[in-house]
């Protein structure tokens, strides 16, 4: 069965400092791994996307995830934090074997202080 | 959200009522999915389709009921069944069949019970 683990609800960073958001997975094999940010009451965006190759994956808006194979980890990252990321950031799965369903993380409230 | 369609932005329902949720896309995508989202609760997959005339269940189908006589709409009938709905309801689209594919959102909707 595959799942993800966001292990920080609320995340607080000030304005201009670097960002992580944390995620790890459990899938058997290699997976497909997403991030997708929600604006309130908006769908969610898609950010960015890990299929194969380099580890370091650069997406929208300046932010960036690594792939940890060993660890089993795909954390989103950005430089330098601005106010208007604060938002609600989910992590998703997906195996390689199979079409299954993207599979979510219960998210993370980023709020970015001024 | 640009491609999905979704109404209406806000629905609210009687107790005992069934109501239909429209989720729309032009992107010529083969595969539809509804999600349900409530506060700390992340994604829940209610009902995903691949194909048109072919539905699956998901996590969380118990008192939900959707169709797919057309490749462009997916619509979700919450009914009197489901004892909890106020939630808000996200559908999402893909392209096909190809594992790497990104996964797109709606603009949601919300569901109220009065």
């Amino acid at each position: 069965a595959q799942s993800v683990a966001q292990p920080e609800d609320q995340v607080n960073v000030a304005e201009g400092n670097p960002l992580t958001v944390k995620c790890t997975y459990s899938v058997s094999g290699n997976p497909y791994l997403f991030w997708y940010v929600q604006y309130p009451n908006r769908g969610l965006q898609f950010l960015l996307k890990y299929i194969t190759g380099d580890n370091l994956v650069k997406g929208s808006y300046g932010f960036e995830a690594e792939f940890n194979k060993s660890q089993t980890s795909f954390h989103l990252k950005k430089p330098s934090a601005l106010v208007s990321d604060s938002a609600l950031y989910f992590c998703a799965v997906r195996t390689r074997s199979g079409n299954t369903p993207l599979v979510f993380g219960k998210g993370t409230r980023l709020s970015v202080i001024a | 959200d640009g491609g999905i369609t979704q109404s209406p932005k806000y629905l609210f329902r009687k107790e005992g009522q069934n109501v239909t949720l429209s989720c729309e896309q032009n992107l010529n995508h083969d595969a539809m999915y509804w999600y349900r989202q409530d506060p700390g609760q992340g994604l829940r997959l209610i009902y995903y389709s691949q194909i048109v005339n072919d539905f699956q269940k998901g996590d969380i189908a118990e008192g939900y009921s959707v169709s797919r006589e057309k490749k462009e709409s997916f619509p979700l009938t919450v009914t009197s069944a489901q004892k909890n709905p106020t939630a808000f309801y996200l559908c999402a689209s893909r392209r096909g069949q190809g594992l790497t594919d990104t996964q797109y959102f709606g603009p949601g909707t919300r569901l109220t019970v009065l």
